[in-house]
Parts: structure tokens; C-alpha cells; sequence
């Protein structure tokens, strides 16, 4: 939606490689910032989170950094390997913290 | 897996009918969210729930109500169906916005 933006749609890499997708939100009093991955026919699932109050966490090979005063923040995904390709939304909370707002998500491609 | 489910799965349904899906979790989660996802605008919020009768708009609401009756139940009526909400609909749950939120399988509707 307009309230988070994402980019790129989509990104190929090749296998090894590093893929970074990026996200920026409009509501300053947002302060909860998932990442949902959806594979092929399949549910979205949260693969890693960040609350306003850290700039960055880690789990394993992906990574999320959190930009308050720019209102951004990004998925790193390292050594990217082929079950890495799916769909990646950010998502951010807005109006008073009740509306779970997904951006136009990316669809990330590893090529083997 | 937690415990939301949808129905149907599948549906077919003509330009003009009324349509209603259900998302049934057994959570007991307060908070629970209607999208729509289709290819390049990612997952779009309809209406979400904050509560039993507590319901409020999202940003693609144009044609849809809901109805939250009981906590375990989510309902989301296209009164008229119209070719542009032919669309895969999903659910998702949640205790509180600021956490991991739960999705249903998704139910693919199709308005011929």
C-alpha cells in the first residue's frame, strides 16, 4: 500500500551472491517493522522483525536495519541459496497501531 | 501451523452475486485482518477487527463489508461481486498488531 513502499519488485542474484530489498513507511509513530516470506502457493510466514527501539537484528544468514529518522528499513539476506527464492514483504504498523500494512512486495529470484 | 482456517478454498461465483468467506481461528486472538493479493500490488488490507463488533477499514474497502460476531470468527461479504475482486483473499490473526501475525491457506476467488 501507499503507507510502505518496497523496491525492488523484483531481484535476481545468483547463488552466493547478497540481496538486500528495501522499505519506507509514512507513519512517524510506527514502531514495529516485520518481514513475511511467501513461497509458491504457499502462506505468508515471518522470517525476522525489528522494533523502533534497535537499529538492527540478526538471525542467521538475514539480517533487517531500521532507519528511524529516514522512516526505512531493509532485509539483508547473505549467501543466498536457491530455497531463498520467493516473495518478500516488509510491513509496518500504522493508524494508531492497529493496521498490519504490507508493502508491494519482491520477488527474489537465486539463480543455482 | 496456528489454528486459522478458511473457507472455501475455492470459489467460482457470478458478476452480481453475493459472496461471503469465513476465517475461523482457534487462537483466540483479538485482532484479525482481511487482504486481497494480486500480482503487483502485494498484499492490500480490506477491513481488519480489533475486537467482537469492532471493525474499521482498510484501504481497498470499496465493496466489501465484515462482520465479527464471536471472537473466532471473521467474515468478509462482497454484496455484488464484480470482475475486479477476483482475487486470491487472505486472512491473517494476530494477539496484539506488534507481533507475529498468523495467515489462513488463502481462499482463491474467482468472478466470471
Amino acid at each position: 500500500g501507499e503507507n510502505v513502499e518496497q523496491h525492488p519488485s523484483t531481484l535476481s542474484v545468483q547463488e552466493g551472491d547478497s540481496a538486500v530489498i528495501k522499505c519506507t513507511y509514512s507513519d512517524s509513530a510506527s514502531n514495529y517493522f516485520p518481514w513475511y516470506k511467501q513461497e509458491l502457493g504457499k502462506r505468508p510466514q515471518l522470517i525476522i522483525d525489528i522494533r523502533s527501539n534497535v537499529g538492527e537484528k540478526k538471525d542467521q544468514r538475514i539480517a533487517v536495519t531500521l532507519n528511524k529518522t529516514a522512516k526505512h528499513f531493509s532485509l539483508h539476506i547473505t549467501e543466498t541459496q536457491p530455497e531463498d527464492s520467493a516473495v518478500y514483504f516488509c510491513a509496518a504498523i500504522i493508524n494508531a497501531g492497529n493496521m498490519l500494512t504490507f508493502g508491494g512486495g519482491t520477488r527474489l529470484m537465486v539463480k543455482p | 501451523d496456528a489454528g486459522i482456517t478458511q473457507s472455501p478454498r475455492h470459489k467460482v461465483t457470478e458478476t452480481g452475486t453475493p459472496v461471503t468467506l469465513r476465517c475461523h481461528q482457534t487462537e483466540n486472538h483479538r485482532y484479525m485482518y482481511w487482504y486481497r493479493q494480486d500480482p503487483g500490488h502485494g498484499l492490500r488490507l480490506i477491513h481488519y477487527s480489533y475486537g467482537v463488533k469492532d471493525t474499521d477499514k482498510g484501504e481497498v474497502s470499496d465493496g466489501y463489508s465484515v462482520s465479527r460476531s464471536k471472537t473466532e470468527d471473521f467474515l468478509l461479504t462482497l454484496e455484488s461481486a464484480t470482475s475486479s475482486q477476483t482475487s486470491v483473499y487472505f486472512c491473517a490473526i494476530t494477539d496484539r498488531p506488534n507481533t507475529e501475525a498468523f495467515f489462513g491457506q488463502g481462499t482463491r476467488l474467482t468472478v466470471v
